[in-house]
């Protein structure tokens, strides 16, 4: 199965863009990249996926790089809110997640 | 549109005893998965159901058994309970099959085994 590494935990000042690094090197050509926060114990909540090309949407922009064994998640203008956990995780082309790590913790301060 | 809602959201059982998890998707999905998650093991995969079929099943034992209705609402069982089933119990919902369709998670039901 595709293994994803996120460093622990990672800061970024408010207002700043953050940038969360994940590692996917074993992904197969036909498996999708998704992005999750949790806060709190609550259900991960959905914030962008891809499978080559790059994406953006309301709350953050997906970089893919060519070979795909690698992508980074750009929140554009952090937000004391956007302090959580951020999960990389690999889905199957049948839809179900193949690896759900731990997580970057993000922190964003004032 | 409502999102997806799991009940009941917190369960307090003891071993030995059986336990059944509620999953409604959201409305329209007709694909839901079921996962465990545990601060030791992160999130593991559980069942796939498309159309009332499970579809994929992951690495769990048995005891953990699941099933989808018409209406596509979704339920797991698990029997014989044991302490390292504590765990948060998460379903996630998608229109269709397939991972280019948005996946999203439920709230996630709670289950601490005494």
């Amino acid at each position: 199965d595709a293994k994803t590494t996120q460093p622990p935990s990672m800061d970024c000042a408010e207002g700043r863009a953050a940038n969360l690094p994940c590692n996917h090197s074993t992904i197969s050509g036909n498996e999708y990249v998704y992005w999750y926060r949790q806060i709190h114990s609550q259900g991960p909540q959905y914030i962008i996926h891809g499978l080559k090309n790059n994406e953006t949407n309301e709350m953050a922009s997906l970089i893919i790089t060519e070979d795909r064994k690698s992508s980074t998640l750009i929140l554009p203008h952090a937000t004391l809110r956007d302090t959580a956990v951020y999960y990389c995780i690999v889905f199957s082309n049948s839809g179900y997640a193949l690896n759900f790590g731990k997580g970057t913790s993000l922190l964003v301060t004032p | 549109k409502a999102g997806v809602t799991q009940t009941p959201r917190y369960l307090i059982k003891t071993r030995g005893q059986q336990v059944t998890l509620s999953c409604s998707p959201i409305s329209g999905h007709r694909s839901v998965s079921w996962y465990q998650q545990t601060p030791g093991q992160g999130l593991q995969f559980l069942f796939e159901y498309f159309s009332e079929t499970q579809r994929n099943k992951g690495n769990f034992p048995g005891r953990f058994s699941g099933r989808q209705f018409s209406n596509s609402r979704s339920e797991m069982n698990v029997s014989t309970l044991e302490l390292g089933d504590s765990a948060l119990y998460l379903c996630a919902s998608s229109l269709v099959v397939g991972a280019e369709n948005e996946q999203f998670f439920g709230p996630g039901t709670r289950l601490t085994v005494l």
